[in-house]
């Protein structure tokens, strides 16, 4: 149990292209959903934190006009670079959790994000 | 503000021995969570562990136990008859509750089973 699906898992483009990825909870409904970049051999740094049918909640130093995060049911989050460039090549990984104090978050297996 | 720190870059241990990954933590909560997360060369994030900060009693899944000792704020990690199949990074975690539980994580411990 608790599975999480991440989409696309790699994904090269030109640079300006937006770029969405899809974090799926597929067997529970997740009030929270979390979303991190994480750089080669650092720990995951947290970027947003998403509530079903609310605005996302940013980090400090994340541009919200840059990465867009939709969480529009309690099993999809969506996070959208907007006009990607080389900078923000990076691997990018989302969790979801439960309701309850206790419960962990349970992880995505990433994006890797190559921006040409 | 919380903390999770882990001393120890880098580790190795020789396959079926033990070895014991070290996490201190800092938060100002009493009720609080903590986590040890696995991450291999996959980049998929397991969960391998967790301890609720009101137990006394240390957890235990398999070859994986902790050593909880909440008045020094420590969270150690011990991997039993280690495997090769342990070989990862190894994240300490605390999540000391707020509106949406967000875990704080250390840098990390990489661990090398040696054959």
């Amino acid at each position: 149990g608790a599975v999480v699906s991440q989409h696309p898992s790699r994904v090269i483009c030109k640079s300006g292209t937006s770029v969405k990825i899809e974090c799926r909870s597929l067997d529970f409904q997740a009030t929270t959903m979390f979303w991190y970049r994480q750089f080669p051999k650092q720990s995951l740094m947290l970027m947003a934190t998403s509530n079903e049918g609310s605005k996302a909640t940013y980090e400090q130093g994340v541009e919200k006009d840059k990465f867009l995060i939709n969480h529009a049911s309690l099993t999809l989050s969506t996070l959208t670079v907007t006009s990607a460039h080389p900078e923000d090549s990076s691997f990018y990984i989302c969790s979801a959790r439960m309701p309850g104090a206790d419960q962990p978050q349970h992880f995505g297996d990433g994006t890797r994000l190559s921006i040409l | 503000a919380q903390t999770v720190t882990q001393s120890q870059p880098e580790m190795s241990v020789q396959e079926a021995e033990t070895v014991t990954l070290s996490c201190t933590y800092d938060t100002s909560e009493s009720d609080y969570y903590l986590f040890w997360y696995k991450q291999p060369p996959s980049r998929q994030m397991i969960l391998v562990i967790r301890q609720e900060a009101y137990k006394q009693q240390n957890a235990t899944e398999n070859r994986f136990s902790v050593n909880f000792q909440k008045a020094a704020k420590s969270f150690s990690l011990k991997i039993s008859d280690s495997q090769l199949g342990d070989a990862a990074m190894y994240f300490c975690a605390l999540n000391s509750g707020g509106s949406n539980y967000k875990l704080t994580f250390g840098k990390g411990t990489l661990l090398t089973v040696n054959p």
